[in-house]
């Protein structure tokens, strides 16, 4: 069963514009990942937050991590046709696996 | 430059007819996965080898096999597909560290057609 939710399940921007996407999840975690998803591609990685980290940046991304309201952010800044994809949160527990998000679609608008 | 590597991209099979996917690295991970994932789905985990030892899924059926002959490789058998088991298959690799599941890296997928 998948533990994280993640809303909204798809977003449609302006290029340039700010995308949020949140993910929620049910039980306790050591960190918690993003993925980004090309259409018909492989999952890449975006960025790793560890249960005691509140915020994290790469680039034009910022993710935020609140545990006490199991539940986490990415944002995307300044955003770019090529930012078009399905993006995933994934949890991490202390077992050698993830478990993945239902996805947002995110649809940059040219 | 390409580190985990899987074949083939595309494969069509008959139903019932045995099919074999595989998976390569160059990373050296030690763990290896296997995800099903069908249209508009997040991926579901089948099942994953820390090593040697071969972690099935509970909710895996029975049709689905693997094999990992050596730390490079990973293979997933389906030794009956039927329609429902359409969908593309991704293979990840991943290095535990002390604090458990690390960043996974992906393959592009195998897209499984099932006629």
């Amino acid at each position: 069963s998948q533990q994280g939710e993640e809303d909204p399940q798809a977003l449609s921007i302006q290029e340039g514009e700010n995308a949020t996407m949140n993910c929620s999840y049910k039980t306790s975690i050591n960190n918690l990942q993003w993925y980004r998803q090309n259409s018909g591609r492989g999952l890449v990685h975006l960025i790793l937050i560890r249960s005691n980290e509140r915020e994290k940046h790469s680039g034009r991304l910022r993710v935020t991590l609140d545990t006490s309201k199991k539940s986490s952010s990415l944002l995307i800044t300044a955003s770019r046709a090529a930012d078009t994809a399905s993006y995933f949160c994934a949890t991490g527990g202390g077992a050698q696996k993830l478990v993945f998000g239902q996805g947002t679609r995110l649809t940059i608008n040219p | 430059d390409a580190m985990v590597i899987q074949n083939p991209r595309y494969q069509v099979t008959q139903f019932g007819k045995p099919v074999t996917l595989s998976c390569s690295q160059t990373l050296n991970h030690n763990v290896m996965y296997w995800y099903q994932q069908k249209s508009s789905q997040a991926p579901k985990l089948l099942f994953h080898y820390y090593d040697k030892d071969f972690n099935n899924e509970a909710d895996t059926p029975d049709n689905f096999q693997s094999r990992r002959p050596n730390t490079s490789f990973c293979f997933l058998d389906i030794r009956s597909p039927g329609l429902g088991d359409a969908a593309m298959y991704l293979c990840a690799t991943s290095r535990i560290g002390l604090a458990g599941a690390d960043e996974q890296y992906f393959g592009p997928g195998t897209r499984l057609t099932v006629t």
